[in-house]
């Protein structure tokens, strides 16, 4: 079975720049997840669709990130402008629904330097 | 809210040596449990998991306890290998808040020879 698949996997970008980040989920995964992980701390949520409905995007920057998942499969991510503070991984993950103890299926996600 | 603390690292040990990473919650509703496992160079990946009070998750030598009285998850291997080193996340997902994951902030263990 296929993992979740990303791409790029590196990206180095000026400030202000903007950026987009793809993501490819298990065939069948109806929730997708987008991750920032900052060096030293934990992945920490931006936003997580059920097909292609938001559930919860309370944490995404929107005056700069975006994300969208069209067709309820693929999804990307956007950051417009970049800032330094961006700089981190960025991890996708994907799961069969909502379902009790369902487990994450995580990217090998996109390590993003912003200079 | 939801939250995970777990035990800051760098962990050193030899091989063969015992490893507890202690791992405490947070959580509103009643959640699962989850460890990662971060090898270099690759993603995260399940290592174990625990959906109710007293159930033990297992997988390649390593356990771990969902303990409710305490709000603990500590994860525990006997005898770790040089195989072993890597970064460690507990994690928790709540469907209270649409099965979202919160992450604590990793451990790094090196096993020496």
């Amino acid at each position: 079975e296929a993992g979740v698949a990303q791409s790029p996997r590196y990206k180095i970008i000026e400030k202000r720049q903007s950026v987009a980040f793809w993501c490819n989920p298990i065939s069948g995964h109806a929730t997708l997840y987008w991750y920032q992980q900052i060096l030293g701390q934990g992945p920490k949520l931006l936003i997580q669709f059920q097909n292609n409905g938001v559930v919860d995007d309370s944490q995404l920057p929107k005056d700069r990130f975006s994300a969208e998942r069209l067709k309820g499969v693929d999804s990307t991510l956007k950051i417009q402008p970049a800032k330094l503070e961006d700089s981190a991984v960025y991890l996708c993950a994907s799961s069969l629904g909502l379902g009790l103890g369902t487990e994450a299926f995580f990217g090998q996600g996109t390590r993003l330097t912003v200079v | 809210g939801n939250s995970v603390t777990q035990m800051e690292g760098p962990v050193t040990l030899s091989e063969e040596a015992f490893l507890t990473i202690n791992c405490t919650y947070t959580a509103t509703g009643y959640p699962s449990l989850f460890w990662y496992v971060q090898y270099p160079g690759e993603g995260l990946q399940l290592l174990l998991k625990a959906t109710k009070a007293d159930d033990k998750g297992s997988n390649k030598g390593f356990e771990a306890t969902y303990r409710k009285e305490t709000t603990s998850f500590h994860l525990e291997k006997g005898s770790v290998q040089v195989s072993d080193s890597a970064v460690y996340f507990c994690a928790l997902s709540d469907l209270n808040t649409g099965n979202q994951f919160y992450f604590g902030t990793g451990t790094s263990l090196t096993v020496i020879p």
